[in-house]
C-alpha cells in the first residue's frame, strides 16, 4: 500500500498550530502510526491506530483521520520539534510514507 | 526497560551475505505475543520494512525482498538476526531492529514501539 506524505517541508512559527498529512493508496481502517525522527537518531513511535497516543509523548500531539486519510496535528509548535515525521500503515503488511520535514520559521 | 542495539559489518563487497544481530533486554523473544521486526533507511528508498519474527517462530517477510531474506531468533541469548543476501550498492542503508508492543495470532505487521539506534551498512567494491 502506498502511503503519501505533504508536505515535504512544511515551515512554521513556535506556538502554531501544524497539520501533517498522510494519504494512504486504499482504505487501512485506521492501522496507521505516526513517527518522529530527529537528525541522527531513530524514529520515536508518536501515534498508533491512528489517534492512540504513546506512553510519554506530549499532549500537544493527536492523531485523526480514517479510511484513507489521517493527519498528524502539533497543536503549538515548540523548538524541539523540529524533525522528520513519518506515517506507517499496518493494514496490509507495513509501508511507510516518505516523511515531512518541519523547520523552525 | 526495553532495549535493542543493532551490530553488522559495517561495509561489504557486492554480491556478499548480509548478517545482522539484533541484542536487546527487557523482554523475551519466547514469552507470547513478543515480536521483533528489521526496517531500513536509506537516503534512496525513506524507511522500508524487512522482516518480522514472532516469539512462536513465525516470520514475515515484505514480499519484495523475500528471496534474499532469512530472520531468525536465539531466544536463551535474547537475539534476533537478519541475512540478506547477493548484497548491492542500493542496499546501502542503515538497518534498525524494533519491537512491537504486541504480536497476536493472526496478524503479520504491527506498529513499533521500541526501536534500536541503527547500524550502517555500506556495500561498495
Amino acid at each position: 500500500i502506498q502511503m503519501t506524505q505533504s508536505p515535504s517541508l512544511l515551515s512554521a512559527s513556535v506556538g502554531d498550530r501544524v497539520t501533517l498529512s498522510c494519504k494512504a493508496g486504499q482504505n487501512i481502517n485506521n492501522y496507521l502510526a505516526w513517527y518522529q525522527q530527529k537528525l541522527g537518531e531513530a524514529p520515536k513511535l508518536l501515534i498508533y491506530n491512528a489517534n492512540s497516543l504513546q506512553t510519554g509523548i506530549p499532549s500537544r500531539f493527536s492523531g485523526s483521520g480514517s479510511g484513507t486519510d489521517y493527519t498528524l496535528t502539533i497543536s503549538s509548535l515548540q523548538p524541539e520539534d523540529v524533525a522528520t515525521y513519518f506515517c506507517q500503515q499496518y493494514n496490509s503488511w507495513t509501508t511507510f510514507g516518505s516523511g515531512t520535514k518541519l523547520e523552525i520559521k | 526497560q526495553v532495549t535493542l542495539k543493532e551490530s553488522g559489518p559495517g561495509i561489504l563487497q557486492p554480491s556478499q551475505t548480509l548478517s545482522l544481530t539484533c541484542s536487546f533486554s527487557g523482554f523475551s523473544l519466547s514469552t507470547y505475543g513478543m515480536c521483533v521486526g528489521w526496517i531500513r533507511q536509506s537516503s534512496g528508498k525513506g524507511l522500508e520494512w524487512l522482516a518480522n519474527i514472532w516469539w512462536n517462530d513465525d516470520k514475515y517477510y515484505n514480499p519484495s525482498l523475500k528471496n534474499r531474506l532469512t530472520i531468525s531468533k536465539d531466544t536463551s541469548n535474547n537475539q534476533a538476526f537478519l541475512k540478506i543476501t547477493n548484497m548491492d550498492t542500493a542496499d546501502t542503508a542503515t538497518y534498525y531492529c524494533a519491537r512491537s508492543p504486541r504480536c497476536d495470532p493472526g496478524i503479520t505487521t504491527n506498529w513499533f514501539a521500541y526501536w534500536g539506534q541503527g547500524t550502517l551498512v555500506t556495500v561498495s567494491s
